[in-house]
């Protein structure tokens, strides 16, 4: 299973908005609405922002965002902040009943 | 409070063997999957197993597939990866985390350190 892919990297500026893609195929993202999105930063382990495509988890900010087409999905942030930057990850279930992680895209905000 | 917390990493030569384990506290056990996900040094995350509530099924990654096994004992509220065959690129921090639904992996541990090297 080869991992989803995501932009290296993606920066804005505070206040800004951006948005992160996740390609896979039909036998995951495509063929399952059971995309998730996951921040880590530098040292931490990752923490679950988003599952179920748009579903944002227990106390996660509205300024986070999910949705998906086809065989991609995509994380936006608005009103991007200082604490944003960090490392994003996708994940979907497979076809295969197991999970592929997407490979990562850095946030930098400017 | 939910808690996740991982043991059992430590340095093994190549073809050694290595029993991660995965102690839950603050929640109710049973009623979720446990899954392991793992991070090479400066690389991005790898799901690695998968294990359902009450222990069947199980699934393993491609990359693990006969050679890592994944357990549970609801009893005593912890969670066994057992790493047979290791290889140079299991090298890695590995997480447990807990779901309860498909992706849903909302507690994490803080990791364990598994090195794999002569």
């Amino acid at each position: 299973q080869s991992a989803l892919t995501q932009p290296a990297s993606v920066s804005g500026s505070p206040g800004q908005s951006i948005t992160i893609s996740c390609t896979g195929t039909s036998s995951d993202v495509g063929g399952y609405s059971y995309v998730s999105w996951f921040r880590q930063h530098p040292g931490e382990a990752p923490k679950l922002m988003i599952y179920d495509v748009f579903t944002r988890s227990s106390g996660v900010s509205t300024r986070f965002s999910g949705s998906k087409s086809g065989n991609t999905a995509s994380l936006t942030i608005s009103g991007l902040q200082a604490e944003d930057e960090a490392d994003y990850y996708c994940s979907s279930y497979t076809s295969s009943s197991t999970y592929v992680f997407g490979s990562g895209t850095k946030v930098t905000v400017l | 409070q939910v808690q996740l917390v991982e043991s059992g990493g430590g340095l093994v030569k190549p073809g050694g063997s290595l029993r991660l384990s995965c102690a839950a506290s603050g929640f109710s056990f049973s009623d979720y999957y446990i899954t392991w996900i793992r991070q090479a040094p400066g690389k991005g995350l790898e799901w690695v197993s998968y294990i359902s509530s009450s222990g069947s099924p199980i699934y393993h990654a491609a990359s693990v597939k006969g050679r890592f096994t994944i357990s549970r004992d609801n009893a005593k509220n912890f969670v066994y990866l057992q790493m047979n065959s290791l290889r140079a690129e299991d090298t890695a921090v590995y997480y447990c985390a807990r779901g309860r639904w498909f992706g849903d992996f909302d507690y994490w541990g803080q990791g364990t350190l598994v090195t794999v090297s002569s």
